[in-house]
């Protein structure tokens, strides 16, 4: 079974800082995508990351996908309030026989001013 | 480009009946997922169809079905609703896996209360 594990769960930053979130899987796979969702909403596409090394920027977000260590990346760069939501990793991989979309369990993150 | 469109968005229901949500995905897209999303338990994969077929089962018990229609719209039916089953239920729609170049798209969710 597919393990998808994200840290840190809660992630309070001050605005102007950087931080990182973490992104584990535990099966091989080349497919993930970082999804945002502000709260009583739906998931908006960040980003989709198809191969190792992959490396993808967007405003103030960045990130990346390591294949060989099943890690990605998501980078904070300079937190605005705006940022403020949760964030989830997600990874399209076999389950069993067929593809499946396993998600992690999203990082709350709170930009303070 | 119309997105992944859910229906309806709000949905009480009491416990015991049966609930009907529905999805319409993106033009061209094949394959609709379901997820449930229970506070405090995150996203939970219920559902892939594609091209009129279910090709993948989350871990739910069979009162969770749905099914997918020719024009590749897509319905869930939770029967003998239970509390627990309240949550937000969300609905993606994607080329098929093989082509997901562009990843899965949600629509914006059913909210279902069980009472």
């Amino acid at each position: 079974e597919l393990k998808v594990e994200q840290n840190p769960l809660f992630l309070s930053m001050q605005e102007g800082k950087n931080y990182t979130i973490y992104c584990n899987y535990s099966t091989t796979s080349d497919r993930l995508y970082w999804y945002r969702q502000d709260p009583g909403k739906s998931l908006e596409s960040l980003f989709v990351l198809l191969s190792n090394g992959a490396v993808k920027q967007e405003g103030r977000l960045m990130a990346s996908l390591d294949t060989k260590a099943r890690l990605s990346t998501l980078h904070i760069t300079a937190a605005v309030h705006d940022l403020s939501a949760t964030y989830f990793c997600a990874v399209d991989a076999l389950s069993g026989s067929a593809r499946q979309l396993t998600f992690g369990s999203g990082t709350q993150l709170t930009v303070l001013p | 480009e119309a997105g992944v469109t859910q229906s309806p968005t709000h949905l009480i229901k009491t416990r015991g009946q049966q609930a009907t949500l529905r999805c319409s995905p993106i033009s061209g897209h094949t394959s609709v997922y379901w997820y449930q999303q229970a506070l405090g338990l995150g996203l939970q994969f219920l559902l892939w169809y594609d091209e009129g077929e279910e090709r993948n089962r989350g871990n739910f018990p069979p009162r969770f079905s749905g099914r997918q229609f020719p024009n590749y719209s897509s319905e869930l039916n939770v029967n003998a609703l239970e509390l627990e089953d309240s949550a937000l239920y969300l609905c993606a729609s994607s080329l098929f896996p093989g082509q997901v170049a562009h990843g899965y798209t949600f629509g914006s969710g059913t909210r279902l209360t069980v009472v």
